[in-house]
C-alpha cells in the first residue's frame, strides 16, 4: 500500500499570501496524484488531478506540479473562501486508493 | 450532477446497516463508484470500489469481508451492506464518482454526495 505524507500539518498564512503543501508518496506514483479541499462540514472537493490539471471551475490561483514521489499544491495568492484542508490522493497503484492525512491551511 | 447519501443512524456494535447513495444529472452507469469515509476529526479513507457495470469490486482491508457494495444501474442507486460493523467504523460515509468514463476523465473522485454519518455505540 501507497502511504502519503502530507506536510506541514498545519500552514498559517494571511490572505494575499502564497501557499506551498507537500505530498510525498512511498513509492512512485508516476503522476497519478490528485488533490481535493473539505472546508468544515462539507464533502471533500476535487482541485487537481493527474498531478497538475485544474479540475473543472477551479481558479487558476491553484496550481499542482510533481511527479515520481514528491508534489506540491500551490495557492499564489490566498483568499479568505481558500482556509480548509486539503488532502493528496494517489491512483497509481490501486486498491487500495490511498489520501494523506491531510495539511490544515488556517488563518494567521 | 449529483450524489444523494441517506441511510445512515446510531447502531449497535455487531450490527447492520445499509447505506444507499442515489445519483442523478448524468449516466450513472457509465462510472465507477466508490464509499469513502471520514471518522470524527480524521482524514478520508477509501472503503470500497465498484466499476461501472459492477463486475469489479473491490474493499479495503478494514471492511473486507463485513461491508458488501453493490449498484443498482436502472435505479441510479449505489448501496453499501455493513455488517458486523465495529467501533471504529463510526465515520461520515460519502458516496464518490470516479470520473473514469471516457478516455478524457481526470481519474479522480470528481463528484461527491453530503454525506451519510454512522455511529457505532452501545
Amino acid at each position: 500500500e501507497i502511504v502519503l505524507t502530507q506536510s506541514p500539518a498545519t500552514l498559517s498564512l494571511s490572505p494575499g499570501e502564497r501557499a506551498t503543501l507537500s505530498c510525498r508518496a512511498s513509492q512512485s506514483v508516476t503522476s497519478f496524484l490528485a488533490w481535493y479541499q473539505q472546508k468544515p462540514g462539507q464533502s471533500p472537493r476535487l482541485l487537481i488531478y493527474d498531478a497538475s490539471n485544474r479540475a473543472t471551475g477551479i481558479p487558476a490561483r491553484f496550481s499542482g506540479s510533481g511527479s515520481g514521489t514528491d508534489f506540491t499544491l500551490t495557492i499564489s495568492s490566498l483568499e479568505p473562501e481558500d482556509f480548509a484542508v486539503y488532502y493528496c490522493q494517489q491512483r497509481s497503484h490501486w486498491p487500495p486508493f490511498t489520501f494523506g492525512q491531510g495539511t490544515r491551511l488556517e488563518i494567521k | 450532477v449529483q450524489l444523494v447519501e441517506s441511510g445512515g443512524d446510531v447502531v449497535q456494535p455487531g450490527g447492520s446497516l445499509r447505506l444507499s447513495c442515489a445519483g442523478s444529472g448524468f449516466t450513472f452507469s457509465s462510472y465507477s463508484m466508490n464509499w469513502v469515509r471520514q471518522a470524527p476529526g480524521k482524514g478520508l479513507e477509501w472503503i470500497s470500489y465498484v466499476s461501472g457495470s459492477g463486475s469489479s469490486i473491490f474493499y479495503a482491508d478494514s471492511v473486507k469481508g463485513r461491508f458488501t457494495i453493490s449498484r443498482d444501474n436502472g435505479n441510479n442507486l449505489l448501496h453499501l451492506q455493513m455488517n458486523s460493523l465495529r467501533d471504529d467504523d463510526t465515520a461520515v460515509y460519502y458516496c464518490a464518482r470516479f470520473d473514469d468514463s471516457s478516455g478524457y476523465g481526470s481519474w479522480a473522485f470528481d463528484i461527491w454526495g453530503q454525506g451519510t454519518t454512522v455511529t457505532v455505540s452501545s
